[in-house]
């Protein structure tokens, strides 16, 4: 069974660019979230999605935006990045909040660094 | 609001030996799960240990088991026969239903770098 399966591992963007991030989730997992890590703040909740809707939303600027697909695989965009958005940023999937599991496996995240 | 506090930013064990990893945490939910994720240096983040906090029964798994204080909200993690392998970033986290009843998200604390010694 495949994991969870972030594209791209790696990118560096320069300050006022954009970046998408896509995120598959494992066969059968319908809630896919996405964190952000960093050193200093170490990991931080952005969003929650299931079912093509979002669940919950962490403490991020309007910059930082999602959707889930029909098939629930989840892009993150960030637009407008700043030096403070190099991060590694995790995805993680699950069954669903109603599944009662409770168990999200993450993937080997993308890495952005902002110039 | 959730908080999860890991007072032990590093720790070191020999080979074969027992550590304990503490996290305490705060939350004002009655149905909630705590948890102890590994980061090793490749940065994949694997559950180690789940434990709901409903059930009194401290969970297991292998070498991996917690100590569940539930009235202290504490919630250690002992890795018994340390591995070389067992080498990682830490994370202790609780969830808990949001209002909508709808929501598994994470709140981590910081981590506890752990080095297993041969």
């Amino acid at each position: 069974k495949a994991g969870v399966t972030q594209t791209p591992r790696y990118l560096i963007k320069t300050r006022g660019q954009q970046v998408t991030l896509s995120c598959s989730p494992i066969s059968g997992h319908r809630s896919v979230s996405w964190y952000q890590q960093t050193p200093g703040q170490g990991l931080q909740f952005l969003f929650e999605y299931f079912s093509e809707t979002q669940r919950n939303k962490g403490n991020f600027p309007g910059r930082f935006s999602g959707r889930q697909f029909s098939n629930s695989r989840s892009e993150m965009n960030v637009s407008t990045l700043e030096l403070g958005d190099s991060a590694l940023y995790l995805c993680a999937s699950s069954l669903g909040p109603f599944s009662g599991a409770n168990v999200l496996t993450f993937g080997a995240g993308s890495r952005l660094t902002v110039l | 609001a959730q908080t999860v506090t890991q007072s032990q930013p590093e720790m070191s064990v020999q080979e074969a030996e027992t550590v304990t990893l503490s996290c305490t945490y705060d939350t004002s939910e009655n149905n909630y799960y705590l948890f102890w994720y590994k980061q090793p240096p490749s940065r994949q983040m694997i559950l180690v240990i789940r434990q709901e906090a409903y059930k009194q029964q401290n969970a297991t798994e292998n070498r991996f088991s917690v100590n569940f204080q539930k009235a202290a909200k504490s919630f250690s993690l002992k890795i018994s026969d340390s591995q070389l392998g067992d080498t990682a970033m830490y994370f202790c986290a609780s969830s808990s239903q949001n209002s909508q009843g709808g929501s598994e998200k994470l709140v981590f604390g910081k981590g506890t770098k752990l080095t297993v010694n041969p």
